[in-house]
């Protein structure tokens, strides 16, 4: 199946300040998705981005495709962001290897 | 429009007790899907289904059964709880594959 790797691990930013996440695949991508898993455990779907660019809000994300990367940008950073970012690709080729496959996560913290 | 809701958010079983995860969807998803999440093991997948009456394992199905008799509900059950099940559970229902709805998680210690 697809090796999804993210960086940075971890990432300490101050308050107001811009970000970007990286995630590369090993493998063409179908149904790429970025996730926040805030301190409370809770996962929410930030962008479904098999392709292109969108942006919502202070965040935006690129998938490229054709070279195997994603990044999702933060801008003018809130406590509130502070968490995991998680990205996965939903694969399937039959059989059981139906599933998201996730990255490890950035491990973000944003302080006042 | 509630998205995925998932009871109980918290349980405590004792060894070799059964018990029953309830996962409801009220986006008309097909896919529905169960995972575990632990720490350095990442999220990993239970079981899933394409649709009201198929199901088929994941990763890690082992101790877990699940059934889909409509579309928006897909239980999952321990058959007889183990330490080793200890762990938060997530459900998530999916259109097509694309943007998963996550519930907001069980977590369950198994003593």
């Amino acid at each position: 199946g697809i090796q999804v790797e993210q960086s940075p691990p971890d990432l300490i930013l101050q308050e107001g300040a811009n970000s970007t996440l990286r995630c590369n695949f090993s493998d063409s991508v179908n149904n790429l998705q970025w996730f926040h898993q805030n301190p409370w455990g809770q996962l929410i779907n930030l962008f479904y981005i098999p392709s292109g660019t969108k942006q919502n809000g202070r965040l935006s994300a690129t998938t490229v495709a054709t070279e195997r990367y994603s990044l999702l940008y933060i801008s003018s950073s809130q406590t509130t962001d502070s968490g995991v970012y998680f990205c996965a690709d939903h694969e399937w080729s039959g059989g059981s290897n139906y599933k998201l496959t996730f990255g490890k996560g950035t491990l973000l913290t944003v302080n006042p | 429009n509630a998205g995925v809701t998932q009871t109980p958010k918290f349980q405590v079983l004792k060894t070799g007790q059964s018990m029953t995860l309830q996962c409801a969807q009220d986006m008309n998803h097909e896919y529905m899907s169960w995972y575990r999440q632990d720490p350095g093991m990442g999220l990993r997948l239970i079981h899933y289904s394409v649709g009201a009456g198929i199901t088929d394992q994941g990763e890690v199905p082992n101790g877990y059964n699940v059934s889909r008799s409509t579309t928006e509900d897909f239980p999952l059950r321990l058959l007889s709880a183990a330490p080793s099940q200890t762990s938060v559970y997530f459900c998530a229902s999916s259109f097509g594959g694309g943007g998963y709805t996550f519930g907001s998680g069980t977590r369950l210690t198994v003593v």
